[in-house]
């Protein structure tokens, strides 16, 4: 079974600040990861994700994310965030192979304050 | 990327009256459609997935009479809110994935929000 564990379910934060969004996983074998951006009252975007080689993973929106196996992680970062992106994050999961079902986290939502 | 679409957007409905929306590949043939389900500052939960062609795996506690599914072409899947009541009020989103090779991703619809009265 594999799960996704957003700890922090609000993160505000001033304009051109960096953030960081966490997220943990649990998966019984290896995973294909991923982060998603919801803006209000529409779908989600696909901002990055981690199939395979380098653990570090560049996205769209200057978004970056690493892929840490020791620690079952994959935070996102961005090093000074805009108004744009407040929004809601959701890290999810893939545990590869014939399962091709995406496991979301509760989601995140970023503020971005002036 | 890939385009999804999804619609209508919205549909406010009479409890009783059942709704479809319809969630299309528009660039990409999709093996499998997913439907999910996202309640108001919730994250999505998976209701089932449809193969072209076959019936709907449904996940555990969605009930299959109640949201039916059809994935008749590899562009096209629809889903069905049968006899839609309050509690189904709610927004639906819809993802495809072409099936080619080992998975990697699936693509987003826009959503369709569902009011019922």
């Amino acid at each position: 079974a594999q799960s996704v564990t957003q700890l922090d379910s609000q993160v505000p934060v001033f304009e051109e600040a960096p953030v960081e969004l966490r997220c943990n996983y649990s998966s019984s074998v290896s995973v294909y990861l991923f982060w998603y951006v919801q803006y209000p009252n529409q779908g989600l975007q696909l901002l990055l994700k981690y199939l395979s080689g380098s653990t570090l993973v560049k996205g769209i929106n200057g978004f970056e994310a690493e892929f840490n196996k020791s620690q079952t992680s994959f935070h996102l970062r961005k090093p000074s965030v805009h108004i744009s992106d407040t929004a809601e994050y959701f890290c999810a999961v893939n545990s590869g192979g014939s399962n091709y079902k995406l496991t979301f986290g509760k989601g995140t939502l970023l503020t971005v304050n002036p | 990327g890939a385009v999804v679409s999804q619609h209508p957007s919205r549909v406010i409905c009479k409890s009783g009256t059942s709704v479809k929306i319809e969630c299309r590949s528009l660039d990409f043939q999709a093996t499998t459609m997913f439907w999910y389900r996202q309640f108001p500052k919730k994250s999505l939960m998976l209701m089932a997935t449809s193969n072209e062609g076959s019936k709907a795996t449904y996940e555990q506690g969605v009930e299959k009479d109640k949201f039916l599914i059809n994935h008749a072409s590899l562009t096209l899947s629809t889903l069905t809110v049968t006899s839609a009541h309050p509690e189904d009020s709610s927004f639906y989103i819809c993802s495809a994935w072409s099936g080619a090779g080992t998975f990697d991703e699936q693509f987003f619809g826009p959503g369709t929000r569902l009011t019922v009265l």
